[in-house]
């Protein structure tokens, strides 16, 4: 099965300053990566995905990079701000039907105001 | 975007009683839906995948009998902790992809706490 690795486990920042989240993935088929973020006490929420036909993908202060040949892929904040603070999950699915999702250990980033 | 919700929210029950938890999606249908649990400062653990008209799939260490999930509906999942005890408090949570592509929603998460 896919097992997905994740670094840091935990991260602090300035406010402001960017904060980059790695993740390395073992099934070369998986072909979907989402990133997932987590406040205390609530549910993942999905804040960015890009699939493998893509090698980045942006949204406004948030980006994902895939490098296929290597199995990895990044989450980058820019100006991060105190509400960027929670955990960051990252996944990697092969889509087509319903798969399950492998998720990556966490990363708490705490954003320092 | 897809809502998915969970119910209840939070719930305190005593040693021995059983809790149903429901995890409805409000704006599609969902054949499959996958429960997790998650235990403080750690990943989710998916327990099991849940689906619609048929019987659930167990991750393996999972007990069946002890997880009783029923999938009766294409927009309603539950998910029954029978006879619980406290090694069984954590934070329960499940998903439902929409697509088929890989999307997947999460519910808000329901908090156990077996006394």
């Amino acid at each position: 099965g896919e097992n997905v690795e994740q670094h840091p486990s935990t991260l602090s920042v300035q406010e402001g300053d960017s904060a980059v989240i790695k993740c390395t993935y073992s099934d070369s088929a998986s072909n979907y990566f989402p990133w997932y973020k987590q406040e205390l006490g609530k549910g993942p929420q999905l804040i960015i995905d890009i699939r493998s036909n893509v090698g980045e993908k942006k949204d406004q202060r948030i980006a994902v990079t895939l490098n296929k040949t290597a199995k990895h892929f990044s989450l980058h904040i820019t100006e991060t701000q105190p509400e960027d603070s929670a955990v960051y999950f990252c996944a990697a699915i092969l889509s087509g039907g319903y798969q399950k999702v492998t998720f990556g250990i966490g990363t708490k980033l705490q954003v320092i105001p | 975007g897809a809502v998915v919700s969970q119910h209840p929210s939070r719930v305190i029950c005593k040693s021995g009683t059983s809790v149903k938890i429901e995890c409805r999606s409000l704006d599609f249908q969902a054949t499959t839906m996958f429960w997790y649990r998650q235990f403080p400062k750690q990943s989710l653990m998916l327990m099991a995948t849940s689906n619609e008209g048929s019987k659930a799939t167990y991750e393996q260490g999972v007990e069946k009998d002890k997880f009783l999930i029923n999938h009766a509906s294409l927009t309603l999942s539950t998910l029954t902790v029978t006879s619980a005890h406290p090694e069984d408090s954590s934070f329960y949570i499940c998903s439902a992809p929409r697509t088929g592509e890989g999307e997947q929603f999460f519910g808000p998460g329901t908090r156990l706490t077996v006394l």
